[in-house]
């Protein structure tokens, strides 16, 4: 089942800051995060393992909660280059490992 | 080191025509996924390959098939396409599909208009 992103849509100024939320029905065990620009193909941006662990980098930096099934993505002092959709890709492990099933995205839009 | 690269980069496509989208990594990669992309429905995982010779179903799988070969390329064919194939299609590559932190990787992506 596709996990749910929220919110839809997310416009900031720069240097603002933004969550983005993903939440599961299922069990998970991991989550990853990609952004994609207009055209172009999702980028990878960090893996979160069940654990309940935060991984960073740069600004940017997110989160896992197991007893929710639930991922966070923080964005912080936003810049331009942040723009794009974000998507969240979750994996349940065991027989299923690497077969990742993704939100349906967060359009992140930074004004400058 | 070009990663992963897909042909054709866009394509229009008569309905009920064959048509096999190409890629190819250069990145020793076992694992090897083909997603569509539609507005509003995200990333869905067609097929899957866990390692060369081995493929497998993903979440929507009708009216695709797919090969594995050899390690470095992962054909997607469409038997007798039709307008609801119209999509953007995304090939991905991973070091192995059984690691915890298994980082997939996306190719530039094939557009695709079936007509």
């Amino acid at each position: 089942q596709q996990p749910v992103q929220s919110p839809q849509a997310v416009i900031l100024r720069e240097g603002e800051d933004a969550v983005i939320n993903c939440s599961s029905s299922k069990a998970l065990y991991s989550v990853h995060w990609y952004r994609q620009k207009h055209g172009e193909a999702p980028v990878f941006l960090m893996i979160l393992l069940k654990g309940g662990e935060q991984k960073g980098h740069d600004k940017i930096s997110a989160s896992f909660n197991e007893k929710k099934q639930q991922s966070s993505l923080y964005l912080t002092a936003s810049q331009l280059s942040y723009s794009g959709t974000y998507f969240c890709g979750t994996d349940l492990g065991g027989t299923s490992y690497g077969k990742l099933t993704f939100g349906q995205g967060t359009i992140l839009t930074v004004h400058p | 080191i070009a990663g992963i690269t897909q042909a054709p980069t866009s394509q229009i496509l008569a309905a009920g025509r064959r048509m096999t989208l190409r890629c190819t990594q250069d990145m020793r990669h076992n694992a090897m996924y083909w997603y569509r992309q539609d507005l509003g429905l995200g990333l869905r995982l067609i097929h899957y390959s866990n390692t060369a010779g081995t493929t497998g179903k993903g979440e929507v799988p009708d009216g695709y098939s797919v090969s594995r070969a050899n390690t470095d390329d992962f054909p997607l064919t469409l038997a007798s396409a039709v307008p609801s194939q119209t999509s953007v299609y995304f090939c991905a590559s991973s070091e192995t599909a059984h690691g915890p932190a298994d980082t997939q990787y996306f190719g530039p992506g094939t557009r695709l208009t079936v007509l």
